[in-house]
């Protein structure tokens, strides 16, 4: 069974970092092909893309915010992580992690979300 | 980016009608291996989205045959037939063909 669990400080000031985790069960990001991303939703809008790591360690980031954005991942521990640099109000989102795979693109398990805050 | 443009926004529809929403891309989803990595999502009130279309046309495990995705290039339509209580939500789709990888805005399935 794969399950997915977001975790993060839910709320910080701006020009702060947000560090978020990602705890799964139920399969490996040693395993060929595996792959976690992190998508975000601001309340009441729309999805956005944010980055996937992949079980080589191979990531990419959606550009729209700019370098602003690192992920990374705990294999031992089936944890992956985001981290967004100097965070403002529009970092304001309930932020997501999701299984991928490469051979299939799509994200077929999600966690249930964790809420963050930027205000001062 | 990839542009996909969702028609209509909301949807209002009577229990066991059917229902259509549009997704057009920007660009062609098609990618250089031949498959079209294009996916449907529904986000049901309160939860996270749920995977119900993968590769235009396919349904994921679970989902009943009801949704039907169609479509090819950068027109695709995914069909509701005899919606259900269970169908109310906000339908989202989804491209992985071009990096960065991006979302449709959106359209929202009420009761009439």
């Amino acid at each position: 069974q794969v399950t997915l669990k977001e975790s993060g400080p839910g709320i910080l000031q701006p020009s702060q970092t947000l560090s978020l985790t990602c705890t799964f069960s139920g399969f490996s990001l040693s395993t060929y092909g595996m792959g976690v991303g992190w998508i975000r939703q601001p309340s009441g809008k729309g999805l956005e893309w944010l980055a996937n790591i992949w079980w080589d360690d191979d990531k990419y980031y959606n550009p729209s915010l700019k370098n602003r954005l690192t992920i990374s991942k705990d294999t031992s521990n089936n944890q992956a992580f985001l981290k967004i640099t100097n965070v403002d109000t529009a970092d304001t989102a309930t932020y997501y992690c999701a299984r991928i795979e490469t051979i299939t693109t799509y994200f077929d398990y999600w966690g249930q979300g964790v809420m963050v805050t930027v205000s001062s | 980016d990839v542009v996909l443009t969702q028609t209509p926004v909301s949807l209002s529809v009577t229990l066991g009608d059917q229902a259509s929403i549009s997704c057009r891309s920007s660009q062609s989803l098609e990618y250089s291996d031949g498959y079209t990595y294009l996916e449907w999502y529904l986000q049901k009130p309160g939860q996270s989205p749920q995977l119900l279309i993968y590769e235009v046309s396919n349904r994921f495990s679970g989902v009943p045959d009801r949704f039907i995705g169609s479509g090819s290039g950068t027109d695709f339509t995914l069909k509701i037939s005899r919606v259900e209580p269970e169908d109310l939500g906000v339908y989202y789709c989804f491209q992985a063909t071009h990096d960065p990888y991006t979302f449709g805005a959106g359209t929202k399935l009420e009761l009439k």
